[in-house]
């Protein structure tokens, strides 16, 4: 049973930058047949797509946060990771972390999701 | 920049039938955008229930199920339950490999 799981600091400064780690269990982060997401929630409000990460290392960000965004895979360590530049309020929200299926381009795994708050 | 719709709110009876649909700002749903739909409970992670337009995900009721309703894709509820009273978002792959949720449906069951 794959199993992910989001860990990073609950509270980030405005204009700092956001990270965020994603530890992938029972199964390859490496593998071809899936690609690797992030996903957003700010409270009381709807899922956004963040971006994508595919075998290979190519990355795919949501247009509406411009190059603010940088995924990256650790293969060794199974992990995925997101750090998102100069944050603002707007960027508090719950991050989740999923996995895709690359012929099928839904995802169906997902972690348990981490708060980060932004503020002074 | 593409925009996908969604009911924001629809109420169901229990054991009755409910159609959820998901729509583009601009030009129709068709299997090619790979609809998928979603079931997130308040403080949980969201569920995957359908994928490529109609395939249920594992362990999920068959009384979920997924098609194209004219220039739209749709979630189908039939014999809604109390725990069906849930947020259901839907994704659309536009292709070069961005997602784009819709802003969600909040279903009562009452």
């Amino acid at each position: 049973q794959v199993q992910l799981q989001e860990s990073g600091p609950g509270l980030v400064r405005p204009s700092e930058t956001l990270s965020l780690i994603c530890t992938v269990s029972g199964g390859s982060i490496s593998s071809s047949s899936y690609y690797w997401g992030w996903i957003r929630q700010p409270p009381g409000k709807g899922l956004e797509w963040i971006g994508s990460i595919y075998y290979g290392g190519s990355t795919y960000n949501n247009p509406s946060l411009k190059s603010r965004v940088t995924i990256s895979v650790d293969t060794p360590k199974n992990q995925l990771s997101l750090k998102l530049s100069s944050v603002t309020a707007a960027d508090t929200a719950v991050y989740y972390c999923a996995r895709g299926s690359w012929d099928r381009y839904y995802f169906d795994y997902w972690g348990q999701g981490t708060l980060v708050t932004v503020s002074s | 920049q593409t925009v996908v719709t969604q009911e924001p709110s629809f109420s169901v009876s229990p054991g009755g039938t409910v159609t959820l649909t998901c729509g583009l700002s601009s030009g129709s749903v068709s299997a090619s955008y790979y609809p998928s739909w979603y079931q997130q409970t308040p403080g949980q992670a969201p569920r995957t229930l359908i994928y490529s337009t109609n395939t249920r995900s594992s362990g999920v009721p068959d009384r979920f199920s997924g098609s194209i309703l004219g220039n739209k894709a749709a979630l189908t509820i039939t014999g809604a339950q109390a725990d069906d009273e849930s947020d259901y978002y839907c994704v659309l792959y536009m292709g070069s490999g961005i997602s784009v949720f819709g802003g969600g449906t909040k279903l009562t069951v009452l």
